[in-house]
């Protein structure tokens, strides 16, 4: 498994304001997600973030609104961009273990814009 | 894309007592991964069990195991002996062998243990 942090743990933000939210892992991994989740709901895709390259966006999400950074193999961040209360979420990024194809999720990051 | 489709959105079980979540995807590979995740309110996501495609056996983990039926694309989770820690929501996920390193979530089952 692998243990993963994050932070901060919840923010509550101005409209067109920037947060940039932290993740952590005690090991190094090549593969890094990042997820938006509404509360009750399931999880969407933003970007995948590997090391050394630039982030891949899925459809729905812009590297302008949410630029990612992957500097080394236990770290990474997601900034939301110039939010607005439809920003309101859980964030929760992942990993995938080399060759397990197990992913093991951050404990999120609950953001409220007012 | 695949899809993946849990149509319990809620479920309740008697604690002590057996109850099993359902699933189903849409793939046409042979090869892929598939899992069960528990998320307990305001808590952090946990893997449950997963399942290689390749594999006929049925895995399981204590009180957990799965009921794969490849031709069908069901992935069913039972829980035996349901504890109250066990309530939680559900996702089942799907993972391609092939196709890059995406899972595919279903939209989760809430799950009650009634004391």
């Amino acid at each position: 498994s692998a243990v993963i942090s994050q932070k901060p743990s919840r923010d509550i933000c101005q409209r067109g304001t920037s947060l940039t939210i932290q993740c952590q892992v005690d090991s190094q991994v090549t593969m890094m997600f990042w997820y938006r989740q509404q509360p009750g709901q399931s999880l969407t895709l933003i970007a995948t973030a590997n090391q050394g390259s630039e982030a891949t966006y899925e459809s729905g999400f812009v590297i302008d609104k949410f630029p990612i950074s992957r500097p080394n193999l236990t770290f990474s961040t997601l900034t939301v961009s110039n939010m607005s209360p439809e920003d309101s979420s859980i964030y929760l990024c992942s990993v995938e273990k080399t060759s397990s194809y197990e992913q093991y999720f951050g404990p999120g990051t609950r953001l409220t814009v007012t | 894309a695949q899809t993946v489709t849990q149509s319990q959105p809620e479920m309740s079980v008697q604690e002590a007592e057996t109850v099993t979540l359902s699933c189903t995807y849409d793939t046409s590979e042979s090869d892929y991964y598939l899992f069960w995740y528990k998320q307990p309110p305001s808590r952090q996501m946990i893997l449950v069990i997963r399942q290689e495609a390749y594999k006929q056996q049925n895995a399981t983990e204590n009180r957990f195991s799965v009921n794969f039926q490849k031709a069908a694309k069901s992935f069913s989770l039972k829980i035996s002996d349901s504890q109250l820690g066990d309530a939680a929501m559900y996702f089942c996920a799907y993972r391609s062998e092939y196709t890059g390193n995406q899972f595919y979530f279903g939209t989760g089952t809430s799950l009650t243990v009634i004391p």
